[in-house]
């Protein structure tokens, strides 16, 4: 089994819909982060747990609720998105939410595909 | 925001050649990351860079930290077909997930 699993791989969804993608991490990391991957553009964080506590909010619109219950499982809820919201989410999650290493790196999982129509 | 700029964005070369990317900035990092991402799949990290002027290399990979701090190089000897997908350079200002910064990326297509 993969270290970060991610589920769905892909998803298609209307403005009006309400959606969560699931993201799990098998490895005992402490930290988890969404990123979201716009073609031709960096990744963007959006979202960093340490501990199950939300350490970080990169100005994200309010449409993106996160959620960790516990510190192997992180959710993003999606309501109300836009067609410019597709992209690919990616869950990472790593040992420190500080610093990371060959040793410890930063951990992503396969992403799930997000069109909204 | 902090920016770096990878090039080149693409890149379509014959197997068995070599290749080159870098990336560059206006501001100083601690670290320079290396990532690749295969079609389908999430980034993983290649090579760590940790003092100005390091040179490291992973197999057939070869990174080096930029003297300056602001820049970072990475070479591939010999290229082969699973050599394709999509590098990302990332740099490192400080502590915390938002101080590691991304490039835009280098697609790499190999012509067997």
């Amino acid at each position: 089994e993969t270290g970060v699993t991610q589920t769905p791989r892909h998803l298609v969804m209307g403005m009006t819909n309400k959606k969560s993608l699931k993201c799990e991490q098998h490895l005992g990391h402490n930290a988890m982060y969404w990123y979201k991957q716009s073609a031709k553009k960096p990744l963007e964080l959006m979202f960093v747990y340490s501990l199950e506590e939300r350490v970080e909010n990169n100005s994200v619109p309010s449409r993106f609720s996160p959620e960790c219950p516990n510190s192997s499982h992180l959710f993003l809820h999606l309501h109300t998105l836009q067609p410019e919201d597709s992209a690919l989410y990616l869950c990472a999650s790593s040992q420190d939410p500080g610093w990371w290493t060959v040793n410890s790196p930063l951990h992503f999982g396969n992403g799930t595909r997000l069109t909204v129509t | 925001g902090q920016q770096l700029n990878q090039s080149p964005q693409s890149m379509f070369i014959q197997e068995g050649e070599d290749v080159s990317m870098n990336c560059t900035s206006s501001s100083i990092f601690n670290t320079w990351l290396w990532y690749k991402q295969d079609p389908g799949e999430g980034p993983v990290l290649l090579i760590a860079l940790y003092k100005a002027g390091e040179l490291t290399s992973n197999g057939r990979l070869t990174a080096q930290f930029g003297i300056t701090r602001k820049d970072s190089f990475l070479n591939i000897s010999a290229s082969i077909p699973s050599d394709v997908g999509i590098y990302f350079c990332a740099g490192q200002l400080g502590e915390g997930a938002q101080k590691l910064v991304f490039g835009q990326g280098t697609r790499l297509t190999i012509n067997p």
